[in-house]
C-alpha cells in the first residue's frame, strides 16, 4: 500500500501570509487529490490533480489556491494569502492503485493555524 | 439539503454490540468509500464500493445503487473501533462528497 507523508504537520501563519503544503507519495502517482476540514466540519474537496493538471475543483478552490508537482514527485499546495478561515487540517490523498477505482490512500494531513 | 446524510450522528455501544451505521446520498456516483477517521485526524481508507458487499474482518460495507444506500457494519465491537466513520462518494466528475460522519463510541 502507498505511503503518503504530509509536510509540515503543523503550521502557523500569519493572516496574509503564503504558504506552502508538500505532499510526497512513496510511489509516482498520476492522480493526487488535496481535501480540508475544518475544525468541527466535515472534510471537503479541493481539488483533483492528474498527470499534472488540475482536473477538478471546488468552488472553495478559488484563486488564492494553487497546486503544483514541481519536482515530478512532490505535491504542493500553495495559499497565496491566507485567512483566518483557510484555518483547518489538509489532507492530501492518492488512489492506492493509481487508479480512480481504487480506495483512497490519505497523508496524516497538515494543520492549518492561521491568527 | 445535503448530498451525503449519515445516520445516526453519534452511536454510543457496549463492547460486543453488532453495530450498524447508514449513508444516503442523492448524486449519481461512481464509487462510494468508507472511511475512518481517529481522534487525532488521520483517515483510514475502509472500504470502496461500487456495487455489492465488502467484508474486511469485523467490518462489511453494503451498497445499493437502485436506493442511493450504503451500510457499514461491525461485528463484535471493540473500543478501538471508537472513531468517526465518514462516508464518502466520489461523482462521475471524480470530486468527492463527504458526509458528516458517525461518532463512534464503544465502551468495555
Amino acid at each position: 500500500e502507498p505511503e503518503v507523508t504530509q509536510t509540515p504537520s503543523h503550521q502557523v501563519t500569519q493572516m496574509g501570509q503564503e504558504v506552502i503544503l508538500r505532499c510526497v507519495p512513496i510511489s509516482n502517482h498520476l492522480y493526487f487529490y488535496w481535501y480540508r476540514q475544518i475544525l468541527g466540519q466535515k472534510v471537503e474537496f479541493l481539488v483533483s490533480f492528474y498527470n499534472n493538471e488540475i482536473s477538478e475543483k471546488s468552488e472553495i478552490f478559488d484563486d488564492q489556491f494553487s497546486v503544483e508537482r514541481p519536482d515530478g514527485s512532490n505535491f504542493t499546495l500553495k495559499i497565496r494569502s491566507t485567512k483566518l478561515e483557510d484555518s483547518a487540517m489538509y489532507f492530501c490523498a492518492i488512489p492506492s492503485q493509481d487508479s480512480l477505482n481504487s480506495p483512497l490512500h490519505f497523508g496524516n494531513g497538515t494543520r492549518l493555524t492561521v491568527t | 439539503k445535503n448530498e451525503v446524510e449519515q445516520s445516526p450522528q453519534n452511536l454510543t455501544a457496549q463492547e460486543g454490540e453488532f453495530i450498524t451505521i447508514n449513508c444516503s446520498y442523492s448524486v449519481g456516483i461512481s464509487a462510494l468509500h468508507w472511511l475512518q477517521q481517529h481522534p487525532g485526524g488521520g483517515i483510514v481508507s475502509l472500504f470502496m464500493l461500487s456495487s455489492g458487499k465488502k467484508k474486511h474482518g469485523r467490518l462489511i460495507a453494503t451498497i445499493n445503487i437502485q436506493e442511493k444506500h450504503s451500510s457499514l457494519h461491525i461485528t463484535a465491537s471493540h473500543p478501538r473501533d471508537s472513531a468517526v466513520y465518514i462516508c464518502a462518494v466520489r461523482s462521475w466528475n471524480n470530486d468527492m462528497r463527504f458526509g458528516a460522519g458517525t461518532r463512534l463510541t464503544v465502551k468495555p
